[in-house]
């Protein structure tokens, strides 16, 4: 059984960046494809991106290009969300997720807030 | 990239009642790839359907996924309380990304 934990909430000021981290128990990182999420308040679900295993890379939205970058670290089996040149657009709540290998985002973390306000 | 237009916005029903949700996508998305969530407030997402047709672990056998090519369908066949919640379509896999559709919200009548 996968469980992803989040870190807390975060409040940023427009033009800073932001990093969520998301720790990963019961499985290595390794062993899994992680992915990144984020839904405004009252809005729908946005992928940002992750990893892809057929060409072992991580690949990302169009939109967030530029902006974002995942990472991982294997040692402490914890992956990283940083985003930068944070707008208030930006203000969601981010999850971490991994993709299923029978398909699918079968386990999420709880979620991270940020509020990018001045 | 795959745009994802999910109908109704709002599917107003009784417990009971059968609620059929559709995911319409902008060009053809391979049924290998293409998932259903359901989200209730202040939770994340769980995963409902894979594989356009696949339950996943622990979902009741009343929720069914169908259709190939560009058009999909979540069927619930009687709904319970606890099934009134936001669903989401989605497709997935390698360079395809995780495009989500926006939504159905299923509400209480």
């Amino acid at each position: 059984q996968v469980q992803l934990v989040q870190s807390g909430a975060e409040v940023k000021k427009p033009g800073a960046s932001v990093k969520v981290s998301c720790k990963v128990s019961g499985y290595t990182l390794t062993e899994l494809s992680m992915h990144w999420v984020r839904q405004a308040p009252g809005k729908g679900l946005e992928w940002m991106g992750g990893f892809d295993p057929e060409d072992g890379e991580t690949i990302y939205a169009q939109k967030f290009q530029g902006r974002v970058t995942m990472t991982e670290d294997t040692s402490t089996d914890t992956a990283y969300m940083e985003l930068s040149s944070l707008r208030s657009e930006d203000t969601a709540v981010y999850y971490c997720a991994t993709e299923g290998v029978a398909g699918g985002f079968d386990y999420w973390g709880q979620g991270t807030l940020v509020t990018v306000s001045s | 990239e795959i745009v994802l237009t999910q109908s109704p916005g709002t599917l107003s029903l009784s417990p009971g009642e059968r609620a059929t949700l559709s995911c319409r996508a902008s060009q053809s998305v391979s049924s290998s790839y293409l998932a259903w969530y359901q989200q209730k407030p202040g939770q994340a997402p769980r995963l409902l359907i894979y594989g356009a047709s696949s339950r996943a672990t622990g979902i009741p056998d009343r929720f069914s996924g169908s259709g190939s090519g560009t058009d999909f369908t979540l069927t619930i066949s009687r709904l319970e309380p606890e099934d009134f919640a936001v669903y989401y379509c989605q497709q997935y896999g390698s360079s395809r990304g995780g495009t989500f559709g926006q939504g159905t919200k299923v509400e209480i009548k």
